[in-house]
This record gives C-alpha cells, structure tokens and sequence, in this order.
C-alpha cells in the first residue's frame, strides 16, 4: 500500500534562508505522482508543486523546487530565500491505489516557522 | 470568485444530528472529493467521484454519505453526527488531463457536541 512519511513534525528557518522539508513514499505503481501543498493557519490548502515519476528533471515553481530522488524514494520541498508567510504546515502527497483515480494520501505534514 | 466554494465553512451540530456539507466547483473538472483532517493530521479521503454518475468510497467513508447533484456539486452528509466526527472538512476538484493536479475548497469546520 502506499504511503508517505514526513519525518519532520517542526522546521524552523531564517527569512531568507533556504529551507527542505523532507518526504519519502512508498508505492508500487510504475507511474505516479507527488504533490506538496501549504496549509496557512487560516486552514486552506494550497497546491504548490507536481512531480511525475518518469518527469527527467526536478520541478520547480517560482521560489519552490522539488527534490526527486526516485532510488531513494524521496521527493523533498526546498523552499528558497524563505519569506515570512511562507509560515505553515506543508503537506506531501502522492496518488494511491492506481494513479488513474486521482485518490490522494498524505503525509502528517510539517510544520515551519520563519524567523525574521 | 473562488473557483471551489464550500459551505457552511463553520457549523456546530449535536450528536445524533443529520447534517449536509456542500460543494460547488466553476473549474469544470469532472473529479471531486471530499477529504477530512483531524488536528495534527494529513487529510484522509472520505469519498470521491468521477462523474455523476460514479461515486466511490474512500478510506474513511462508514457514518458518511454522498451525492452528486451535477457535474459542478458534490454534496457530503453526516446520517447522524458524531463526535469523532469533529474534523475540518475539504472539498477537492480534479481534471485527469491536467496531472490530477487537486484544488481544495477553503474547508468546513465541524464540531460535533
């Protein structure tokens, strides 16, 4: 069955550092898919970046870069020159059963805080 | 305007209780979903549908019931609330030819007394 571990409950980081929050998954599936997404204290999600497992490069979106390890199984968030509103938890998820049916697991999530 | 709306986005209701969350999408995708989130947890998916015609159920889907009205409404219902049913509740669209990439709603909180 799949699953994904986020191994860090707390993060803390300097405003305008880089940050990593950490994801490893467990899946079977030859084809799927990695999401992470921010959750601010007012309880939204929102999605932040995609990864495909047959992708060749890392995904990046703007200040957000996707580190895949695909042996390793690991598909890290490295947050650059961190912001204060980038204060949140932060969620990993990848598709379970068959990728086919959008169905997503998640992690517990990671809790960072930016320190001006 | 917000693309997936959700409502109530707060409710208190008493055990025993019937209760309806709705769901309303603009983004024309096919796919919703509907996901709970307990504190300090990662959301877990209670039910889900492909079109209106196909719903299934999710890893949490007992003491939850759903419907769905059109392509762009999803509804979830609580036959009689309970309190472990307390959670904050999100409503999630997807296009499968987009990635399957999923857009929440701002969520529902709900407290069961």
């Amino acid at each position: 069955a799949q699953k994904i571990t986020q191994t860090q409950p707390g993060m803390f980081v300097q405003e305008k550092e880089a940050v990593t929050l950490d994801c490893t998954y467990d899946t079977s599936d030859p084809s799927y898919g990695l999401f992470w997404y921010k959750q601010p204290s007012s309880g939204e999600m929102i999605f932040l970046i995609y990864q495909g497992s047959y992708d060749q490069q890392n995904a990046t979106e703007g200040r957000y870069s996707l580190n895949f390890q695909k042996a390793r199984k690991s598909a890290n968030l490295v947050i650059s020159a961190s912001q204060l509103g980038d204060s949140a938890m932060y969620f990993c998820a990848t598709h379970y059963g068959s990728s086919n049916t959008g169905k997503l697991i998640f992690g517990q999530g990671t809790t960072l805080q930016v320190k001006p | 305007d917000a693309d997936v709306t959700q409502t109530p986005r707060n409710r208190i209701t008493k055990t025993g209780k019937r209760i309806m969350l709705e769901c309303s999408q603009t983004k024309g995708h096919d796919r919703m979903y509907w996901y709970r989130q307990d504190p300090g947890l990662g959301l877990r998916l209670i039910y889900y549908s492909f079109d209106v015609k196909d719903i299934n159920k999710g890893e949490i889907s007992d003491g939850y019931s759903v419907s769905r009205q059109a392509q762009a409404k999803f509804s979830l219902s609580l036959e009689s609330a309970i309190p472990n049913q307390t959670a904050l509740y999100f409503c999630a669209t997807s296009d499968r030819a987009v990635q399957e990439t999923q857009y929440f709603g701002p969520g529902t909180r709900l407290l069961v007394l």
